[in-house]
């Protein structure tokens, strides 16, 4: 079955306290990209990788890293995470970014709380 | 810069009801316009999309034309069902491979 994964579901944490959370996809994405959902904000671009070791900033990185080694995994990365970024991540991927293939698909979400 | 604005809810309509959500947006260059659907408790799903100024995107009985001269997208469907009920999202995606939000409009079906 095609699917975006990601792990944790749930997490919580405390401020400063290092954590990753993962995404892989089987499709054979080139792009990939995290999101933050937040009430009255919808959901914001983090960073964006369209293809293996070739990441972009989106519209909120500052706070999280990434990297893109496989093709496959997207790993989102809070080196010292703080209670504003509490929220609910998504991690999605498309063929391309854009174009007729450019459907996105997303992963189920990580509610994430950082105390 | 870029940026989406769509209609605040939330939206209640009766069964059969004509729905019209409200999306325009701000880009340089030529986006790409999208409609998401999200139901709760799951991620988004593309609803439908249009690539360029005219194209019109349907699916599942939910229509969209791209007006460049009005920098809209906005959401139709002629007949609405209690499955319907969810929130969407309209987006864009820049000619850099950024994806733009909006803040999402939430939809409440009744019989």
């Amino acid at each position: 079955e095609a699917q975006v994964t990601q792990n944790p579901r749930y997490l919580i944490t405390v401020t400063g306290k290092k954590l990753t959370v993962t995404c892989s996809q089987n499709m054979n994405h080139e792009y990939m990209s995290w999101y933050r959902q937040d009430p009255g904000l919808g959901l914001r671009q983090i960073y964006y990788s369209m293809n293996v070791e070739v990441t972009d900033k989106g519209d909120v990185p500052e706070g999280y890293k990434v990297s893109r080694k496989e093709k496959r995994n997207f790993p989102l990365i809070l080196e010292s995470p703080s209670p504003n970024q509490t929220s609910l991540y998504f991690c999605a991927s498309s063929l391309r970014a854009g174009g007729v293939a450019d459907t996105q698909y997303f992963g189920p979400g990580t509610r994430l709380t950082v105390l | 810069g870029n940026s989406v604005t769509q209609m605040e809810g939330p939206v209640t309509l009766s069964e059969e009801a004509f729905l019209t959500i409200n999306c325009t947006y701000t880009a340089t260059g030529y986006p790409s316009l999208f409609w998401y659907v999200q139901y709760p408790g799951e991620g988004l799903q593309l609803l439908l999309k249009a690539t360029k100024a005219d194209d019109k995107g349907s699916n599942k009985g939910f229509e969209a034309t791209y007006r460049k001269e009005t920098t809209s997208f906005h959401l139709e469907k002629g007949s609405v069902q209690v499955s319907d009920s969810a929130v969407y999202f309209c987006a864009l995606l820049n000619t850099g491979n950024q994806f733009y939000f909006g803040t999402g409009t939430s939809l409440t079906v009744i019989p």
